[in-house]
């Protein structure tokens, strides 16, 4: 069965601070992808990783993939409350890039003044 | 301009009752999906349709039945509702052929179903 796991699941951050999400799969995939989700409403997609040691970083958020390890991390970097939301990470199905995605049961990052 | 759509964004009913929620995609993608997002947040795949052909059919109550009139429409009819359907129904979309290697999907709004 293919698994993904985030954690933490719950993260309350004070603002200037940093932090990074972890997210471990069970599949051989060497992509990976990652979505925010804020309060009642949709995902919007972050990043997507295509290989192993790729890296992507938009302002204070950087995520990284490691296919060896099977493990992504989403690196946050002198947190501000807009980044408040839930983060999911997500990898293909079994079928592959022509199918579902799998996804993490999310981070919910809370960033405090 | 809204690139995945869906109809309508709210729905309460009763149980028992049959419902219908909607989805269009203007990105011109190959592949249309319906996710559920329950109260925990977890999501999980329903459907997956391309070009109006049903490639993924999860184990999913036979009172959900998917259609798809065409590759830029997916809909969602729901028999005999039940307490249990209440969740969060996402709809989806990519683009998974003309040599693309990865998968990266974009979500409609949500239709948030609450059953009494």
């Amino acid at each position: 069965e293919l698994k993904v796991e985030q954690n933490p699941l719950f993260l309350s951050m004070q603002e200037g601070k940093n932090y990074t999400i972890y997210c471990n799969y069970s599949t051989t995939s060497d992509r990976l992808y990652w979505y925010r989700q804020d309060p009642g409403k949709s995902l919007e997609s972050l990043f997507v990783l295509l290989s192993n040691g790729a890296v992507k970083q938009e302002g204070r958020l950087m995520a990284s993939l490691d296919t060896k390890a099977r493990l992504s991390t989403l690196h946050i970097t002198a947190a501000v409350h807009d980044l408040s939301a839930t983060y999911f990470c997500a990898v293909d199905g079994m079928w592959g890039s022509q199918g579902n995605l799998i996804f993490g049961k999310g981070t919910k990052l809370s960033v405090k003044p | 301009d809204t690139a995945v759509s869906q109809t309508p964004k709210y729905l309460v009913t009763q149980m028992g009752n049959d419902k219908s929620i909607k989805c269009e995609q203007n990105l011109g993608h190959d592949t249309m999906y319906w996710y559920k997002q329950d109260s925990k947040k977890f999501l999980k795949i329903m459907f997956s349709y391309n070009n109006k052909e049903l490639i993924i059919n999860e184990t999913v109550p036979n009172r959900f039945s998917p259609k798809s009139p065409d590759k830029a429409h997916l809909n969602l009819h729901i028999n005999s509702l039940e307490l249990g359907d209440s969740a969060v129904y996402f709809c989806a979309s990519s683009q998974v052929t003309s040599g693309f290697s990865y998968n990266e999907q974009f979500f409609g709004p949500g239709t948030r179903l609450t059953v009494l």
